[in-house]
């Protein structure tokens, strides 16, 4: 089964705390695309990052970084200093093939100024 | 530039009515998807589309139709067998093959009174 797990529903943090946001999932096929997108309120999904199940690298933009462990099934995602403005909702998929982009249930990320 | 056209943005209508939620393309992509989100629940595949004249049911096709006359459109009509239909409306495109990822529109949120 293909499967996206988003353990936490909502996370709150003042302004310039790092957090840490978890994604972990399944699936049987060692072909595979992990995405991280964020929903501000206006509501269109916005794309921060895709990896390939071959690439293990951790890759950093900016103030945001990605952990990826095929060991642990995890994609986690960091947000380093965070701001007023990265308050979203943000969603971790997994693509196995076109047809298939399986989607987390979402993490609400509330920054407080 | 480029991108995914989704109306209206709002949208009421009565309970056994139904309603065709518009989305429209210019990115000259071949594959277009539709999903719905509630919230806890991330977001689930009704329909999918690789091709004109050409679809699929996804996770929760119950309820719902689509068509696919020209690769620019893929209208979603939400039918009055749709039990539940109050919910956030994405459609999505992509360009095909793995490492593309989808691109969405910014959304309709379909009330039902």
């Amino acid at each position: 089964a293909q499967k996206v797990t988003q353990a936490q529903t909502e996370i709150s943090v003042v302004e310039k705390e790092d957090v840490t946001l978890d994604c972990v999932y399944e699936t049987r096929d060692t072909t595979y695309y992990l995405f991280w997108y964020k929903q501000p309120p206006s509501g269109e999904l916005v794309f921060l990052i895709r990896r390939n199940s071959f690439d293990e690298q951790n890759e950093i933009s900016g103030r945001y970084s990605w952990n990826f462990q095929k060991s642990t099934s995890s994609f986690n995602f960091t947000i380093t200093a965070s701001q007023v403005v990265d308050s979203a909702v943000y969603f971790c998929a997994l693509l196995r093939n076109n047809n298939d982009m399986r989607f987390g249930a979402g993490t609400r990320l509330t920054v407080k100024p | 530039d480029g991108g995914i056209t989704q109306s209206p943005k709002y949208l009421f209508r009565k309970e056994g009515q139904n309603v065709t939620l518009s989305c429209e393309q210019n990115l000259n992509h071949d594959a277009m998807y539709w999903y719905r989100q509630d919230p806890g629940q991330g977001l689930r595949l009704i329909y999918y589309s690789q091709i004109v004249n050409d679809f699929q049911k996804g996770d929760i096709a119950e309820g719902y139709s689509v068509s696919r006359e020209k690769k620019e459109s893929f209208p979603l009509t939400v039918t009055s067998a749709q039990k539940n239909p109050t919910a956030f409306y994405l459609c999505a495109t992509s360009r095909g093959g793995l490492n593309y990822g989808y691109t969405f529109g910014s959304g309709t949120r379909l009330t039902v009174v």
